[in-house]
């Protein structure tokens, strides 16, 4: 089926380990987003990369980066995880312009810092 | 920086009974409002897109409307039914690409 695929669906890691959110598109949409979301704080942006080729920050950037490794593919990595990034993390993706284009989520990865 | 509320945070209704879920935003220049459901431990499902020359969509049981020069939208669910328990979410598309989003609202539709 046409969509967002996320891995893993589930992470258990300890303080200060390392690790990759993969997620790819088939959509051939020109950008995509990944977001967390915590409970009472809704979904925040974390990275976005408008087009192949950049990146850019969103509200919550601090102990994340991202890779967009071509059109179809965005990852994010956790360089030294903390209990604070315990969350759901989603990724998105949308065509880049036009009013009629609206964002497709993944299912998420449940991430689990102890 | 746009904000976006929705009202209330839950809602508990019997079976059969009409939902009204309520959005606003505080900047109206937007290109278009989403509506998403989301079920317990589960993603994001796209239920309405709405564009900002547009007043409402449709599909099914739902309806929403758009009222841009307001900063409000309305989602209304016809015939409540238990399977339309899940939080409803309102995101907002403003002239940059990220989505701006409600904190949701959670229905339960008791049977």
């Amino acid at each position: 089926n046409a969509g967002v695929t996320q891995t893993p669906k589930f992470q258990v890691l300890k303080t200060g380990q390392s690790m990759t959110l993969q997620c790819a598109q088939d959509m051939n949409h020109n950008s995509m987003y990944w977001y967390r979301q915590d409970p009472g704080m809704g979904l925040r942006l974390i990275y976005y990369s408008a087009s192949e080729g950049t990146t850019d920050k969103g509200e919550v950037p601090n102990g994340y980066n991202v890779s967009r490794l071509n059109k179809r593919e965005f990852s994010l990595r956790l360089e030294s995880a903390a209990p604070s990034q315990t969350s759901v993390y989603f990724c998105a993706s949308s065509e880049s312009q036009g009013s009629n284009y609206g964002y497709t989520f993944g299912s998420g990865t449940r991430l689990t810092v102890v | 920086k746009q904000e976006v509320t929705q009202i209330p945070a839950a809602l508990s209704v019997p079976e059969g009974e009409n939902l009204v879920l309520n959005c606003s935003f505080t900047d109206s220049a937007i290109y278009n409002l989403q509506w998403f459901r989301q079920d317990p431990g589960k993603g994001l499902t796209s239920l309405l897109l709405i564009q900002s020359s547009q007043r409402e969509q449709t599909s099914g049981r739902l309806n929403a409307s758009l009222d841009k020069s307001s900063g409000r939208s309305t989602l209304y669910i016809a015939a409540s039914q238990p399977g339309d328990s899940a939080t409803y979410l309102c995101a907002v598309r403003p002239g940059d690409y990220k989505l701006s989003f409600g904190a949701g609202t959670t229905v339960t539709v008791r049977a």
